[in-house]
């Protein structure tokens, strides 16, 4: 069965470090790989995603995320963290069906220390 | 109004009401989604419609019934609900449902069932 981990529950970083957040997936195959973040009392918002060709994609808000096929893994990282970036960020596969079939992982908290 | 909007933002219920949630969007999209988001569990798809007509119904228990009346609304009527369904219930769209498509989401319902 297709699955999404996020191995880290809840991460604290400081204000201007440097963040990985970590993604398996489990699928047959090479789905499309998203990440949202959602800020309190907030829906999801899409960061970036891949669907094929360059593994190392860029999206908003300064984050990047590489697609590494033989780990099945898509890390999010940001150089420098802002107050700002703290709150919940979710990984996710698109699975290759007739529709738009999005399956989401646990979340990751993220606190950020001035 | 721009993007999905969601009403209302709360709803408390005991288990004997009917209710229903609404969600509208102003995107032109004509795929639109219901997700639950538990307290530490991953968010879960609940139903999918493309293009008006219902294409997941995601083994969800029939006191949840979904309606989706035009690609710019969509519904949630929901009856004797039990205490565990309280969650935050998010309405999402994407442009025309094929696999990849970036949802965009609803800040949600937070529902409470007494």
């Amino acid at each position: 069965a297709q699955s999404v981990t996020q191995p880290d529950i809840h991460i604290t970083v400081s204000e201007g470090a440097s963040l990985e957040l970590r993604c398996n997936y489990s699928y047959g195959a090479t789905p499309y790989l998203f990440w949202y973040v959602q800020s309190p009392g907030q829906g999801l918002q899409l960061l970036l995603k891949y669907f094929s060709g360059d593994t190392l994609v860029q999206g908003i808000k300064g984050f990047e995320a590489e697609f590494k096929r033989s780990q099945s893994s898509f890390n999010l990282r940001k150089p420098s963290v802002h107050w700002s970036d703290a709150a919940e960020y979710f990984c996710a596969v698109g699975l290759k069906t007739s529709y738009d079939k999005v399956i989401f992982g646990p979340g990751t908290s993220l606190s950020v220390i001035p | 109004e721009t993007g999905v909007t969601q009403t209302p933002r709360h709803l408390v219920m005991g288990m004997t009401n009917k209710k229903s949630l609404k969600c509208e969007q102003h995107l032109g999209h004509n795929a639109m989604y219901w997700y639950k988001q538990s307290a530490k569990k991953p968010l879960e798809l609940m139903f999918v419609y493309s293009l008006e007509e219902r294409v997941e119904n995601n083994s969800v228990p029939s006191r949840f019934s979904p309606e989706c009346p035009n690609s710019s609304h969509l519904f949630l009527h929901l009856h004797t609900l039990q205490p565990e369904d309280s969650a935050l219930y998010l309405c999402a769209s994407s442009q025309d449902g094929r696999p990849g498509g970036e949802l965009f989401f609803g800040s949600g319902t937070q529902l409470s069932v007494l």
